[in-house]
């Protein structure tokens, strides 16, 4: 059965630390993976990334992909406040665009 | 370029009855994902339409059905409603060109069962 495993599953952390956040996979026929931050409202994409070992940026959120062992990080540097959300891996499978989601990973960052 | 867009945002039905969700993708985007957020399961897929046919489809009962519209507009339907149901609805709209499979999510329709 296809399924997407986050971790950790929940995170508080201080304004300009540094967070790693995991994903792991096991789909049949994998085309890529998607990172979304989800605050009160729909998610909103962050990256996709579909090759390993380029990493993908953008300001202080990067995320590199490994299809050999078959995860994702994505990493968030200098953290503030507004970066505190669900942060949601899924994987697209096979060739029709099906996303399988992860159970997300809620980050807090206090002041 | 405009984004999703979702109606109604907030509906409260009791049990028993059906309900109908819509959306509108991104222009030009073919493919509607429809999904069903709740805190204990998460984001689970529902059903995904392109072109009007439905491409895929997740292990919802048959009470949830959906369809699509020659414009790509698309709706869901779910009857016989349950105080189960009660969740966020999200639908996502993607090209669904070759190796594009980003999907952008409208705002949600949240629905209340009682």
């Amino acid at each position: 059965e296809d399924k997407v495993v986050q971790s950790p599953l929940s995170l508080v952390v201080h304004e300009g630390d540094t967070v790693t956040l995991n994903c792991s996979y096991e789909v049949t026929n994998f085309r890529s993976l998607l990172w979304y931050k989800q605050e009160k409202k729909a998610p909103t994409f962050l990256f996709m990334l579909t090759s390993s070992g380029i990493e993908k940026k953008s300001g202080r959120l990067s995320s590199i992909l490994d299809k050999k062992e078959l995860f994702s990080i994505l990493n968030i540097t200098a953290t503030q406040t507004g970066d505190s959300a669900v942060y949601l891996c899924a994987v697209v499978s096979g060739n029709t665009g099906k996303l399988i989601f992860g159970q997300g990973t809620t980050l807090q960052v206090k002041p | 370029k405009a984004g999703v867009t979702q109606t109604p945002r907030y509906l409260i039905k009791t049990r028993g009855q059906q309900v109908t969700l819509s959306c509108s993708p991104i222009s030009g985007h073919r493919s509607v994902s429809w999904y069903q957020q709740t805190p204990g399961q998460g984001l689970q897929f529902l059903f995904e339409y392109f072109s009007e046919t439905q491409r895929n489809k997740g292990n919802f009962p048959g009470r949830f059905s959906g369809r699509q519209f020659s414009n790509s507009r698309s709706e869901m339907n779910v009857s016989t409603l349950e105080l189960g149901d009660s969740a966020l609805y999200l639908c996502a709209s993607s090209l669904v060109g070759t190796g594009t499979y980003e999907q952008y999510f409208g705002p949600g329709t949240r629905l209340t069962v009682t």
